[in-house]
């Protein structure tokens, strides 16, 4: 059974500063990874995609990577800014109809 | 504007009533889900339709009965409403689940609260 874990549960930085998402999954048999934005009672952005055949993926200040043989996703952000303050999950698609599985969540803070 | 909507957007209802929470989505998809997010900010899949068809059923009791009168529409509604059924509740579309790598988009959401 697929089980998806992010950590940390929850980050605060200072605005300007890099930072890295990280994303585990059980079962490294999956056909995509997907990370989304939360914001507060709103809904889910899809950020980036990555197929299982790809290694990273990149837009704007974000880059994601994927490492399907260790089970592994980081999200990366350059430069955040307070905007950039929101809840990040992460979720891998397996081979069972579709359906996504996901992590609970990274809640950014970033302070200005 | 092409998009994933869901109305209502705010429901507040009384534990043993009936309600439906509609959703459509504009973007040509074949696949639509419905997720449940926990009060623990958790999602999960409940249903997934492909062209009006029924693929995924994740163990959700039959209070819970989608609704998929054509490939853009798919309703929940749900008998006998809980305490516990009180959630956000997220429709998503994609292009189609035979192709395994489609990306989902999600609307935004139903938060669903029962007194």
């Amino acid at each position: 059974k697929q089980e998806v874990t992010q950590i940390p549960a929850a980050l605060s930085v200072p605005e300007g500063e890099n930072l890295v998402l990280n994303c585990s999954f059980t079962d490294s048999a999956i056909y995509n990874l997907q990370w989304f934005r939360q914001d507060p009672g709103k809904g889910l952005t899809s950020l980036l995609l990555i197929q299982s055949s790809q290694r990273e993926q990149t837009s704007g200040r974000l880059n994601a990577s994927l490492d399907k043989s260790s089970g592994r996703s980081t999200l990366y952000i350059a430069a955040s800014q307070p905007g950039d303050s929101a809840t990040y999950l992460c979720a891998v698609k397996g081979n069972q109809g579709g359906k996504l599985i996901f992590g609970q969540g990274t809640e950014l803070s970033v302070k200005p | 504007d092409t998009a994933v909507s869901q109305t209502p957007k705010y429901l507040v209802t009384q534990m043993g009533n009936d309600k439906s929470i509609k959703c459509e989505q504009n973007l040509g998809h074949d696949t639509m889900y419905w997720y449940k997010q926990d009060s623990k900010k958790f999602l999960k899949i409940m249903f997934s339709y492909n062209n009006k068809e029924l693929i995924i059923n994740e163990t959700v009791p039959n209070r819970f009965s989608p609704k998929s009168p054509d490939k853009a529409h798919l309703n929940l509604h749900i008998n006998s409403l809980e305490l516990g059924d009180s959630a956000v509740y997220f429709c998503a579309s994609s292009r189609s689940e035979r192709g395994l790598a489609e990306e989902q988009f999600f609307g935004p959401g139903t938060r669903l609260t029962v007194l």
